[in-house]
């Protein structure tokens, strides 16, 4: 069973446009959520988090919103750019996995960012 | 200023044999990881450790042994590799918990 969903495995947009990704989550003991980008043969590496107690977090042209009530985030990026194209994977934890935060990942999506 | 560095990129076993991945982190993190991805799928925790000469299991354990002798390493072994062990292996460390970094991965492919 799926704790952590990204229902849309591919998203197109035009370059200055905004990028609009949405993730679900069923786990209602996560309170700690993540944004990683991903390009190919490469890791993931962490783009911007928000914690439970806050319903918006900005970092520059990145904008993670999380609704608790509906169990969804969404991670916005304005204006998109070519070089934002990648695969984008949401992520969650909770507080009482312990220290280390054990991480449940859902299943990415590919965003094109066309010119 | 590496990050995090996995040894080897690329590795093809044949059934039964075992093999060692090798990751290191230069942060001096406390915390390190092991999670497996697979098409279509998210990363999935195998393993990880929150110190040194400390072990946990994560969600998808069974088939691995990990080992962190050292506190800048962290190996993943395969006693008996078996075909649905063919995945692309991430290692990741962090400070505290969040947030994790991660390595360029190990591509795996068992015949």
């Amino acid at each position: 069973d799926q704790q952590v969903k990204q229902n849309s495995p591919s998203l197109s947009v035009q370059e200055g446009r905004i990028s609009i990704l949405n993730c679900d989550y069923t786990n209602s003991m996560f309170d700690y959520f993540l944004w990683y980008k991903k390009y190919p043969a490469e890791g993931p590496t962490f783009l911007i988090s928000i914690s439970s107690i806050k319903d918006k977090n900005e970092d520059g042209r990145f904008t993670v919103f999380l609704n608790k009530s509906a169990k969804h985030l969404s991670l916005h990026i304005v204006p998109s750019q070519p070089g934002d194209s990648a695969v984008y994977f949401c992520a969650a934890s909770a507080s009482s996995s312990g220290s280390a935060r054990q991480l449940t990942f859902g299943s990415g999506t590919q965003l094109t960012v066309l010119p | 200023n590496a990050g995090v560095t996995q040894t080897p990129k690329f590795r093809v076993l044949k059934t039964g044999q075992s093999m060692t991945l090798l990751c290191a982190q230069d942060m001096n993190h406390e915390y390190m990881y092991w999670y497996r991805q697979d098409p279509g799928m998210g990363l999935r925790l195998i393993h990880y450790s929150v110190g040194e000469g400390t072990t946990a299991k994560g969600e998808v354990p069974d088939g691995y042994n990990v080992s962190r002798l050292k506190k800048q390493n962290f190996l993943l072994g395969l006693e008996s590799a078996a075909p649905s062990q063919t995945s692309v292996y991430f290692c990741a460390s962090s400070y505290g918990g969040q947030p994790q970094h991660f390595g360029d991965g190990t591509r795996l492919s068992i015949l």
